[in-house]
């Protein structure tokens, strides 16, 4: 069974790094194919793509916020992480993680998703 | 990286078919079969429902059917049910080996 879970802080003030860990199970990122990607959903608005690692730690990051994100995995810990510099209200959200590489680009599961409040 | 055009809102009764559209451009929807579609219940995660444009993971209802044309991709859910009410979501590879998703559709099952 495919599992994926992502923690970190639930608050976080404005200007501070912000580091979320998505913890797998179920397979390796070591396969040939396989990624990890960061997606976040502010309160009441769609989803909006963050940042992938790949098997091979080719990583791939959101245009509009690639100055402030970085992405990286502990393959022994089966773990991807995520830090995002310069914490605004607007990155008021739930993030999650997920899994693509099985069923062609797709996001094929999905981990609970971690709220993450900014505000001083 | 814009997002994708979605409907905000569409509406169905009980056993009837609707049909959710998803707008980009070449670059994106209309460059690659690498459409997806996720169905999202309130303080749920999203949930694959079709994956490269037209094919059904295992387990989800043959209900659910996409298709492509152009920029515009397509979701139709057939036999409307009470459960089907929920926001609806469009992805879409693009050309910079980055994914962007449509700005979502809420179904109301009247």
């Amino acid at each position: 069974q495919v599992t994926l879970k992502e923690s970190g802080p639930a608050l976080v003030k404005p200007t501070q790094t912000l580091t979320l860990t998505c913890t797998f199970s179920g397979f390796s990122l070591t396969t040939s194919g396989l990624r990890v990607s960061w997606i976040r959903q502010p309160p009441g608005k769609a989803l909006e793509w963050l940042a992938r690692i790949d098997w091979d730690d080719d990583k791939f990051y959101r245009t509009s916020l690639e100055d402030r994100l970085t992405i990286s995995k502990d393959t022994s810990k089966n773990q991807v992480v995520l830090t995002m510099t310069n914490m605004d209200p607007v990155d008021t959200a739930t993030y999650y993680c997920a899994r693509t590489g099985v069923l062609g680009g797709a996001f094929d599961v999905w981990g609970q998703g971690t709220k993450v409040t900014v505000s001083s | 990286q814009s997002a994708l055009t979605q409907p905000a809102s569409v509406s169905g009764s009980p056993g009837q078919s609707i049909t959710i559209s998803c707008t980009g451009t070449s670059r994106d929807v209309g460059g690659y079969n690498y459409v997806s579609w996720y169905q999202q219940h309130p303080g749920k995660a999203p949930k694959l429902i079709i994956y490269d444009v037209s094919n059904r993971p295992s387990g989800v209802s043959n209900r659910f059917s996409g298709s492509k044309s152009g920029n515009t991709a397509s979701l139709t859910i057939s036999g409307l049910q009470a459960e089907d009410e929920a926001d609806y979501y469009c992805s879409s590879y693009t050309g910079s080996s980055t994914v962007v998703f449509g700005g979502g559709t809420n179904l109301a099952v009247l």
